[in-house]
């Protein structure tokens, strides 16, 4: 069984702050995370993705993750934020193959950028 | 490439009529995805398919909802009878898991309103 806990549900930064939106897992086989945003009226976009090779993964627009084992997080970050970034995030977590190929999804933050 | 189509990308209706909703994945996945969006439920799984097959209807609201995959390139989402509760955006997505994890690609969504 997999899992992810988003916590919070809108996250509000200023223009040029950073930007920290939480993910934490679980999962009973070694995961894949992905980061996906969606903008208003829009599909999913994937973000970035962790498949077990890098820790630390860069994404598109500048964001970041860092998958940490011990914490079973996957929190992701982006050093600046612009208002072009204003947007829902989902995390989510999948397996591979059978019942754990189906990909997991949080219940999205919502992120506002104050000019 | 095209990415996911779905089609329509508005639907109205009223209550009682028969919804259906499309769905081309990207040429040479094997797996396909419906999901629906509400502002009460997020993003819920509703039924995935490997290799035209249906391996998970658990999330399929009721018998009203029903869904087909005929051939690797085209499935449908079928609604009958249509009931207001039923408005939200249904995403189709695909992905192929060849490469080593589940990487899913989200279509446009259909914004469906049953009046």
């Amino acid at each position: 069984a997999q899992s992810v806990t988003q916590l919070g549900s809108h996250v509000s930064v200023s223009e040029g702050a950073l930007v920290l939106l939480r993910c934490n897992y679980s999962s009973s086989v070694p995961p894949y995370l992905f980061w996906y945003v969606q903008y208003p009226n829009q599909g999913l976009q994937l973000l970035l993705k962790y498949t077990s090779a890098a820790t630390l993964v860069k994404g598109i627009n500048g964001f970041e993750a860092e998958f940490k084992k011990s914490e079973t997080s996957f929190h992701l970050t982006k050093p600046s934020a612009h208002m072009s970034d204003a947007a829902e995030y989902f995390c989510a977590v999948s397996g591979l193959t059978g019942a754990n190929s189906k990909l997991t999804f949080g219940k999205g933050i919502t992120l506002s950028v104050r000019p | 490439d095209a990415g996911v189509i779905q089609s329509p990308r508005h639907e109205v209706t009223e209550m009682g009529q028969e919804v259906t909703l499309r769905c081309k994945p990207i040429s040479g996945h094997d797996y396909l995805f419906w999901y629906r969006q509400t502002m009460m439920r997020g993003l819920e799984l509703l039924i995935y398919f490997n290799n035209n097959v249906p391996i998970d209807d658990s999330g399929m609201p009721e018998d009203r909802f029903s869904a087909k995959m005929p051939n690797a390139s085209f499935s449908t989402l079928k609604i009958q009878p249509s009931e207001p509760r039923d408005s939200a955006v249904y995403f189709c997505a695909s992905s192929w898991t060849g490469g080593g994890y589940n990487e899913q690609f989200f279509g446009p969504g259909t914004r469906l309103t049953v009046l």
